[in-house]
């Protein structure tokens, strides 16, 4: 569990500005992901990455952009074109050799004011 | 894409009797099946997967089954303990390359009253 980690715990943001979400690990894990979780909905995929400098569109990427400069942080902005962006955030990492377990970060809730 | 149906969504079992969760997937091509326990304001933990060659899978008091015809599967938690109260998600990938898109379903709230 503590492979992964995600700043802040809690963001408040106003309409119109664009925030960013950051997601470390240490796992040496090439793929990472970003989750959007609602209440009463299960997790939808926002954007996921396979490997450093390459990334793709999940179900739900309108509004959100990611970069992956590094292989440890997969950060993601949630810009003023999501229309509504008050969840749950959470960030993932999977392995290589064969592994496919998706391991999660505490998730991060963002509330606009 | 893929869709995944979970039923029921919320649950309450007296403690020490068993816990049935049922998904569905619409993707033929799906080959690997994880459910995750999520407690309140908590991260997503993987209890147990199973991988579309095995029919089913079983750790203690957890077990997965798997009808690749029908397209579903579920999660069995016989003798239920108070611990075991939270929200369950099934999900459904086709598992290749280094990336798993995993796509989930909406939930089962557990609830193990004594």
């Amino acid at each position: 569990d503590g492979g992964i980690t995600q700043s802040p715990k809690y963001l408040f943001r106003k309409e119109g500005q664009n925030v960013t979400l950051s997601c470390e690990q240490n796992l040496n894990h090439d793929a990472m992901y970003w989750y959007r979780q609602d209440p009463g909905q299960g997790l939808r995929l926002i954007y996921y990455s396979q490997i450093v400098n390459d990334f793709q569109k999940g179900d739900i990427a309108e509004g959100y952009s990611v970069s992956r400069e590094k292989k440890e942080s997969f950060p993601l902005t949630v810009t003023s074109a999501q229309k509504n962006p008050t969840a749950f955030y959470l960030c993932a990492s999977s392995g290589t050799s064969g592994s496919i377990e998706q391991f999660f970060g505490p998730g991060t809730r963002l509330t606009v004011l | 894409g893929e869709n995944v149906e979970q039923h029921p969504s919320t649950l309450s079992v007296q403690e020490g009797d068993s816990a049935v969760i049922k998904c569905t997937y619409s993707d033929s091509a799906s080959n690997y099946f994880p459910w995750y326990k999520q407690e309140l304001g908590k991260r997503p933990q993987l209890i147990i997967d199973i991988r579309s060659n095995v029919g089913e899978k079983k750790d203690q008091r957890i077990a997965v089954t798997l009808n690749k015809t029908a397209k579903h599967f579920s999660l069995h938690i016989t003798e239920t303990q108070p611990e075991d109260s939270a929200v369950y998600f099934c999900a459904a990938s086709k598992g290749t390359g280094t990336a798993s898109k995993l796509t989930f379903g909406t939930g089962t709230r557990l609830q193990v009253t004594l």
